[in-house]
């Protein structure tokens, strides 16, 4: 079945340092989410990429999408306190009959320390 | 527009007890999930509803959970009887479509402790 994999697992960072977080999957995917999940909260939904290579940004976030459309990343410049929170990756279960069912990967926990 | 509705927020049961969470969806949404979030992991789906039927339940512990979506609007996740695995965050979603890859807007979740 399908296999996502987030790195890193953990990231502490000092305020104004940058971060990244990869997700890889074992399968090509049709798309991919992103999601926020701060502590003690929600899922927050922050993208959804389509197109291979594609490249989104809002304000200092950047995501990617692979040319093979097997991994993503997010990228945060000049990381501010309010970054703090889990970073999840979510493509669409693999499948021929998925219903928009999304895989959650196992998320990349962002410390930032003032 | 208000948000995805879940109640309780909290609940401590013993082990062997039973337990029900409720949620309300966005209005007009077609699809609804249900996730367990154990501590440290992503959400991982339990149940999903187009409407008011049943897509996939394939994760769900069909033994001990039940889910039901009356009317296609409201939704109830019922757990019985618990077990000290259960502990978890319990997540409501919805999303606007049914059948498409969707954003899915959450829920805040009902933390369960299982004593």
């Amino acid at each position: 079945g399908q296999q996502v994999m987030q790195i890193p697992q953990y990231q502490h960072v000092q305020e104004g340092e940058d971060f990244t977080t990869y997700c890889n999957s074992s399968t090509t995917l049709s798309n991919i989410q992103w999601y926020k999940q701060r502590p003690g909260g929600h899922p927050v939904f922050l993208i959804q990429l389509v197109k291979s290579g594609e490249v989104k940004k809002q304000k200092r976030l950047t995501f990617q999408f692979g040319e093979a459309k097997k991994n993503s990343s997010l990228h945060i410049t000049a990381t501010q306190t309010t970054d703090v929170g889990t970073y999840f990756c979510a493509p669409p279960n693999a499948g021929g009959t998925s219903y928009g069912k999304l895989t959650f990967g196992q998320g990349t926990i962002l410390t930032v320390h003032p | 527009e208000a948000g995805v509705a879940q109640s309780p927020r909290y609940k401590i049961i013993e082990k062997r007890q039973s337990v029900a969470f409720w949620c309300n969806p966005i209005s007009g949404h077609a699809t609804l999930y249900w996730y367990q979030q154990i501590l440290g992991q992503g959400p991982k789906l339990l149940i999903q509803f187009q409407n008011n039927g049943v897509v996939d339940d394939s994760q769900l512990p069909k033994d001990r959970f039940s889910a039901e979506r009356l009317k296609g609007v409201d939704s109830t996740l019922k757990i019985q009887p618990a077990k000290l695995e259960d502990s978890a965050v319990y997540l409501c979603a919805s999303s606007p479509r049914a059948g498409v890859v969707d954003t899915q807007y959450f829920g805040p979740g009902t933390r369960l402790t299982v004593l």
